[in-house]
């Protein structure tokens, strides 16, 4: 079955600069690749995905590049704001209809 | 367009009793999961669901057994609580399988002592 690591497991930044989180997948057929954010007490909710035809996606200050040869894909955020602080899921398709998770990456943005 | 919402919130159990949680969601989404959440193991799948009256093993399912007799509805059961239980809970929705975005509930948070 599918596995996915995820790196870093904490990342701390100053507001204002880029943070990057990287993970990687075991299965090569695998094609759709989300992002999910998770603040606090909160439920977890997407905030970009990409799909295997592209290699990169971007949503203002999010992006995300996806390298299917080398099987890893990394979320990318600039300009980072004190409300970028939550944890981070990557995910990737596993047997079935279902995903699978990467361990998340706790990012605080310090001010 | 309440979404996805699981009952309850929080629970406390004694090892060895049982309980239901709940999860409906309006959105008409055919596949259902039940997810499970510990410090940092991210989400475990525990169980999954591709229509009404389908159920499907996840990577983590011993211990819990689940029922999707409505559409809307998906119900994770623990017939015999174990400490190991301990955790917070997610259901999620989706349109497209695996393909599309998943959509949580707010989660349910399980203390078995």
């Amino acid at each position: 079955g599918e596995n996915v690591e995820q790196h870093p497991s904490t990342l701390s930044v100053q507001e204002g600069d880029s943070a990057v989180i990287k993970c990687t997948y075991s299965d090569s057929a695998s094609n759709y690749f989300p992002w999910y954010k998770q603040e606090l007490g909160k439920r977890p909710q997407l905030i970009i995905d990409i799909r295997s035809n592209v290699g990169e996606k971007k949503d203002q200050r999010i992006a995300v590049t996806l390298n299917k040869t080398a099987k890893h894909f990394s979320l990318h955020i600039t300009e980072t704001q004190p409300e970028d602080s939550a944890v981070y899921f990557c995910a990737a398709p596993g047997y079935g209809q279902n995903f699978v998770f990467g361990p998340g990456t706790r990012l605080s943005v310090l001010p | 367009n309440a979404g996805v919402t699981q009952t309850p919130k929080f629970r406390v159990l004694k090892t060895g009793q049982s309980m239901t949680l709940l999860c409906a969601q309006d959105m008409n989404h055919e596949y259902m999961y039940w997810y499970r959440q510990d410090p940092g193991m991210g989400l475990r799948l525990i169980h999954y669901s591709v229509g009404e009256g389908t159920t499907a093993k996840g990577e983590v399912p011993d211990g819990y057994n689940v029922s999707r007799l409505k559409k809307q509805n998906f119900l994770l059961g623990l017939e015999s609580a174990a400490p190991s239980q301990t955790s917070v809970y997610f259901c999620a929705s989706s349109y497209r399988g695996i393909g599309g975005e998943l959509f949580f509930g707010e989660g349910s948070r399980l203390t078995v002592l």
